[in-house]
């Protein structure tokens, strides 16, 4: 069975572009999670999706970043117009029914230039 | 969800017992101790999770004290590989986001 999927590793660009993470939950997991850990720093929590719906949204910055996770395809986790503050490393989870145990994904490391 | 208090560093020999220990005096009925390592920069690790029974798996053994207000997690041979930020946190078993402390950072050393 394999793990949550994240896509790309390593991501790069320059200011005012859109990045777009995606992430692949594992087999017969509905619940998607990102967080996000800046440099030196510990892992907080941005956005909480199921299928087409965004449950929990609290640790998302009000502007710039958006997330989905639509019936078919891959959860995205998009950030317009990035600063270099948003260099961090983003990673997803993902939870069967019901929000039991989450599981990690490698994660995505964004570099702002 | 109750807040943990855990040391933020510890080393232990290779071939022995690492005990991390996490306090967690104001958990609430419903609530879990999950327990975290992040190796390097590498995705979080889910190791294992109690809610008042201690628990043991592959990995690891929770011990929760009866009052449940502390926790250790015990990993009974550590490798050279264990060395990690383990994080203790507590949270209802359905419910959603998990809250990251700056968690112990355990150095396993031969």
């Amino acid at each position: 069975n394999a793990g949550v999927m994240q896509n790309p590793r390593h991501l790069v660009r320059r200011r005012g572009q859109e990045a777009r993470l995606r992430c692949s939950p594992m087999k017969g997991h509905s619940h998607v999670y990102w967080y996000r850990q800046l440099p030196e720093e510990g892992l907080k929590f941005m956005v909480y999706l199921q299928k087409e719906n965004i449950i929990d949204e609290s640790g998302m910055p009000k502007e710039r970043f958006s997330a989905e996770f639509p019936k078919e395809g891959p959860s995205i986790l998009r950030i317009q117009q990035v600063v270099r503050g948003d260099s961090a490393a983003y990673f997803c989870a993902s939870s069967p029914p019901r929000g039991d145990t989450q599981y990690f994904g490698p994660g995505t490391r964004l570099t702002v230039l | 969800d109750a807040k943990t208090t855990q040391p933020p560093s510890m080393d232990c020999a290779e071939g022995r017992a690492a005990n991390l220990p996490c306090n967690h005096s104001t958990i609430s009925g419903n609530e879990y101790v999950y327990w975290y390592r992040q190796i390097h920069s590498q995705g979080p690790q889910y190791i294992i999770h109690g809610l008042k029974n201690n628990e043991t798996n592959e990995m690891a053994s929770l011990i929760i004290t009866e009052d449940r207000k502390s926790s250790t997690l015990i990993l009974p041979h550590a490798t050279l590989r264990d060395t990690a930020v383990y994080y203790c946190i507590v949270r209802m078993e359905y419910g959603n986001k998990l809250v990251f402390g700056a968690g112990t950072i355990l150095r396993v050393k031969s």
